[in-house]
């Protein structure tokens, strides 16, 4: 059971443009929202967390929003470029559950020059 | 490089053989994780130790499987009769505890990718 679902799988962008993920939750336990980028042949990296107490998140051109009603929250990537290409994961995890993360299916990133 | 680190990067064994995994997490960290990524998908839980204690350990990790972290620093994972189901990229990841006021950001090693023919 995947608690927590991503799309799109994959997208393509144009330089410039704006990349926008979108994940869903069902457990409102989850207190901890981050966002991970993979590049091939290497480990996720951690680009930018939310927590439930705010909607929304701004580190340079990413943008998590989140909505708690919905249990949704969604990436953007502003100006996307195309060292920006990589695998984006989105997560959850909850503070009585020792941070383990529950981790989306993930979205393959294409910029194209 | 302060960063997690993970021995080998590659392994490719036979089914029927046992192999071992190193992490070496952040030297303040206390808390371990390993996850298990297959192509195409979100890395998977598989265990977690605070210090040197296995506090939880995934459905995912059948019996063949072991982890273990002497005296809460590096870790091992351990998978005997190894099957062509375990090829996977093997991820390991460090944190702080929250109780320490900071938050549960988890850094990840590169991976040791495991190849079973």
């Amino acid at each position: 059971q995947q608690q927590v679902k991503q799309s799109p799988q994959s997208l393509i962008v144009q330089k410039g443009g704006i990349s926008i993920i979108n994940c869903a939750y069902e457990n409102t336990a989850f207190d901890y929202f981050p966002w991970y980028q993979q590049f091939p042949g290497k480990g996720p990296a951690l680009l930018i967390a939310i927590r439930p107490d705010v909607s929304e998140k701004k580190e340079g051109r990413f943008t998590i929003s989140f909505n708690k009603s919905a249990k949704q929250f969604s990436l953007h990537i502003m100006d996307s470029q195309p060292g920006d290409s990589a695998t984006y994961f989105c997560a959850a995890s909850r503070t009585d559950s020792w941070g383990k993360l529950q981790f989306g299916a993930g979205t393959q990133v294409v910029v194209t020059p | 490089d302060t960063g997690v680190s993970q021995d080998p990067r590659h392994k490719i064994t036979k089914r029927g053989q046992n192999v071992t995994f190193r992490c070496d997490p952040i030297s303040e960290h206390n808390r371990l994780y390993w996850y298990r990524q297959t192509l195409g998908q979100g890395p998977e839980f598989l265990t977690y130790f605070q210090n040197e204690a296995q506090l939880e350990k995934s459905r995912l990790l059948s019996d063949r499987f072991s982890a273990e972290r002497p005296k809460g620093s590096f870790s091992t994972l351990e998978i005997q009769r190894t099957e062509q189901g375990d090829s996977a990229m093997y991820l390991c990841a460090s944190s702080l505890d929250r109780t320490s006021g900071m938050n549960n950001e988890q850094f990840f090693g590169p991976g040791t990718r495991l190849t079973v023919l």
